[in-house]
């Protein structure tokens, strides 16, 4: 079974700051899809960004991208020049045929 | 386009009764797929649907179910109701269940109190 970790169960960040946040997988598929969602207090899920796994190119959407590194099963997130509305429980998730698996999330705090 | 929308928001339910809830998915979307969130376990997977069929379980007790309909539209059951099932319920919807059209996009949830 896939499973899926982020070992920082909070994080903080100065506004305009940059800001890492980890996720690490395991897998023995390798046809699969990785995500990061953004849950604002809101409780809405957004789609932040998408890394597909036969792509070595690093997805990147506007202030956020990730670094994916397929040998070493990990999969973080950066966050340039943090806003306030950046704040938010962000969660990695697994995508494989009929299912997405999450980690445990990661509340990020961002300070004016 | 309009996004997943999910009736109702909010529901409180007594123990031993049951509920159903409604998703709909974005228009042209077959997959529908069903999570449950609490803050003890987090989000954890319920089933998938796609073109009406369950494609995927979780690892949850058969009180759990669900349906899809031609329009794609999906309701999930749950009956006998116990307190650990109150949650917050997300439904999410996706072209396909596989390639570059699987990204799925989610509704506001259902809030579920079971009193």
């Amino acid at each position: 079974a896939q499973t899926v970790t982020q070992s920082q169960p909070e994080m903080s960040v100065q506004e305009a700051e940059t800001v890492t946040l980890s996720c690490t997988y395991d897998t023995s598929e390798s046809d699969y899809y990785l995500f990061w969602y953004k849950q604002p207090p809101s409780r809405q899920m957004i789609l932040v960004i998408r890394q597909e796994a036969y792509k070595q190119q690093n997805a990147t959407e506007n202030r956020f991208s990730v670094n994916f590194q397929k040998a070493a099963k990990s999969f973080s997130l950066k966050i340039s020049d943090s806003q306030l509305g950046d704040a938010a429980m962000y969660f990695c998730a697994y995508r494989s045929s009929f299912r997405l698996t999450f980690g445990e999330g990661t509340q990020l705090t961002v300070n004016p | 386009k309009a996004g997943v929308t999910q009736t109702p928001r909010y529901l409180i339910k007594t123990r031993g009764q049951q509920v159903t809830l409604s998703c709909s998915p974005i228009s042209g979307h077959r997959s529908v797929s069903w999570y449950q969130q609490t803050p003890g376990q987090g989000l954890q997977f319920l089933f998938e649907y796609f073109s009406e069929t369950q494609r995927n379980k979780g690892n949850f007790p058969g009180r759990f179910s669900g349906r899809q309909f031609s329009n794609s539209r999906s309701e999930m059951n749950v009956s006998t109701l116990e307190l650990g099932d109150s949650a917050l319920y997300l439904c999410a919807s996706s072209f396909s269940t596989s390639g570059v059209y699987n990204e799925q996009f989610f509704g506001p949830g259902t809030r579920l109190t079971v009193l």
